[in-house]
């Protein structure tokens, strides 16, 4: 077991631009999830997961937001024609969800600036 | 909407003081309460966890909290902090039956300890 694994690190890209970033949760982990964070603030929800079917977006999740998890594994999210507000830690988290209770792990997270 | 709250921006405390960092939460139905720690330079790393049972809970490192239901509160407590403990704790809930998996956070409590 490596953790959840975010790719990559740090992007600086221009505004107007797309980015994508990529997130590997825990194997087998069935949950995958998509936070904000911005400074002097906790995480923020996007979006979550379940397998290969996303359900649940926030409406932080604007239409220049997309995400996807082919084949319930890693999951991708992208930005369309970034401004600067998107500046943000970007972060992925997993969970393996049996019953009704479960933790979630996090990555290390993907710190977008948009100049 | 869910709401956590986190009473102090910036705590700092001489080594081997005893600590207290405050979280209340939005009622809404039973909750499942976390604490994490970032540590600088690192992700979020759960500390601990509460989801029914004994409202006392141990984590890692020495720390615990205590849920107060009628309080709606989850404040963290370690009796004697050390230097290691310098980190950035964010209280955060999810609620069971909402048909929602987000965990919403709070907006943190930076921990200085000085040596």
């Amino acid at each position: 077991d490596t953790g959840v694994s975010q790719d990559p690190r740090h992007k600086i890209t221009k505004r107007g631009q797309n980015v994508t970033f990529r997130c590997d949760p825990i194997s087998e982990h069935n949950r995958l999830y998509w936070y904000r964070q911005t400074l002097g603030q906790g995480p923020e929800f996007l979006t979550y997961f379940q397998n290969e079917a996303q359900l649940e977006k926030s409406r932080l999740l604007s239409d220049r937001f997309s995400a996807e998890r082919p084949k319930g594994s890693f999951s991708t999210l992208e930005i369309q024609r970034t401004e600067q507000g998107d500046s943000a830690m970007y972060l992925c988290a997993s969970s393996l969800v049996v019953g009704a209770t479960y933790e979630q792990y996090f990555g290390p997270g993907t710190r977008l600036t948009v100049t | 909407a869910q709401s956590v709250s986190q009473h102090n921006h910036h705590v700092i405390l001489s080594e081997a003081a005893s600590l207290e960092l405050g979280c209340n939460y939005s009622y809404g139905g039973t909750v499942n309460l976390f604490w994490y720690v970032q540590y600088p330079g690192q992700h979020l790393q759960l500390l601990l966890k509460y989801f029914s049972g004994d409202p006392l809970v141990k984590g890692i490192k020495g720390f615990e909290a205590e849920f107060i239901k009628s309080k709606f509160s989850f404040n963290l407590r370690k009796p004697s902090v050390q230097w290691s403990d310098t980190a950035e704790y964010f209280c955060a809930v999810y609620y069971s039956g909402a048909g929602s998996y987000q965990l919403t956070f709070g907006k943190g409590t930076k921990l200085s300890v000085i040596p």
